[in-house]
């Protein structure tokens, strides 16, 4: 079992609609939780970091955390096209201290006109 | 890219020779990281700072070695690089703010293929 799982995707959607993407983890431990966004041949890009259960939005992102399900989704809404990217679900131990990040293989998506 | 620059950002070596990879970071952040990226693997730890001259081995250290020296270098070297070492490789910086929270923010990256 992967230590954090993501749906490699495509995931295809159309302009203007909700893109909802999951990660689950398999360590109980960890506390900090990050979505990168990946466009292709360039560095991961920090977009949205959660360390609590529920939800957290800024702009059109929303993270939803449930610690108990270990689980841990990104939704975007209003997609546009430049949101087609590779979107990477990272975890952690620390919420302090050195950070190490677990990643998962990111999921691919396609925001269609 | 935060304040961060890699170097080389291209190269191409032969099997066995040493190579060495630079991460300069202009943030003064304390933590700074190196993670290689492969097709079906994500991006994998290989080694991490917490300081000058501290140092720790991340989940795919086997073949490489890092120092850092000043707070704003953190060298990678492949002691003798192999064909399973063509990848792509990035540093990240990350600094612990006042409430806890801890980001990581990535350089621009290097690709580096061992022929």
């Amino acid at each position: 079992q992967k230590e954090v799982e993501q749906n490699s995707g495509p995931l295809s959607v159309p302009e203007g609609a909700i893109a909802s993407l999951n990660c689950t983890y398999s360590d109980r431990g960890s506390q900090s939780f990050f979505w990168y966004r990946q466009y292709s041949g360039k560095s991961p890009e920090l977009i949205m970091s959660i360390y609590s259960n529920g939800d957290k939005e800024d702009g059109r992102f929303t993270a939803q955390l449930n610690k108990a399900s270990q689980y841990v989704s990104l939704l975007i809404r209003d997609s546009q096209p430049s949101d087609s990217a590779t979107y990477l679900c990272a975890v952690s131990r620390g919420q302090g201290g050195g950070n190490k990040l677990t990643f998962g293989t990111g999921t691919q998506l396609k925001v269609e006109l | 890219d935060a304040g961060i620059t890699q170097s080389p950002r291209h190269k191409v070596t032969e099997t066995g020779t040493p190579v060495t990879l630079r991460c300069h970071q202009t943030e003064n952040h304390r933590y700074m990281y190196w993670y290689r990226q492969d097709p079906g693997h994500g991006l994998r730890l290989i080694h991490y700072s917490y300081g000058v001259k501290d140092t720790d081995k991340g989940e795919v250290s086997d073949g490489y070695s890092v120092s850092r020296s000043k707070t704003e270098d953190f060298l990678l070297t492949l002691e003798s690089a192999t064909s399973s070492q063509t990848s792509v490789y990035f540093c990240a910086i990350s600094e612990l703010s006042g409430t806890g929270k801890h980001e990581q923010y990535f350089g621009p990256g290097t690709r580096l293929t061992v022929t």
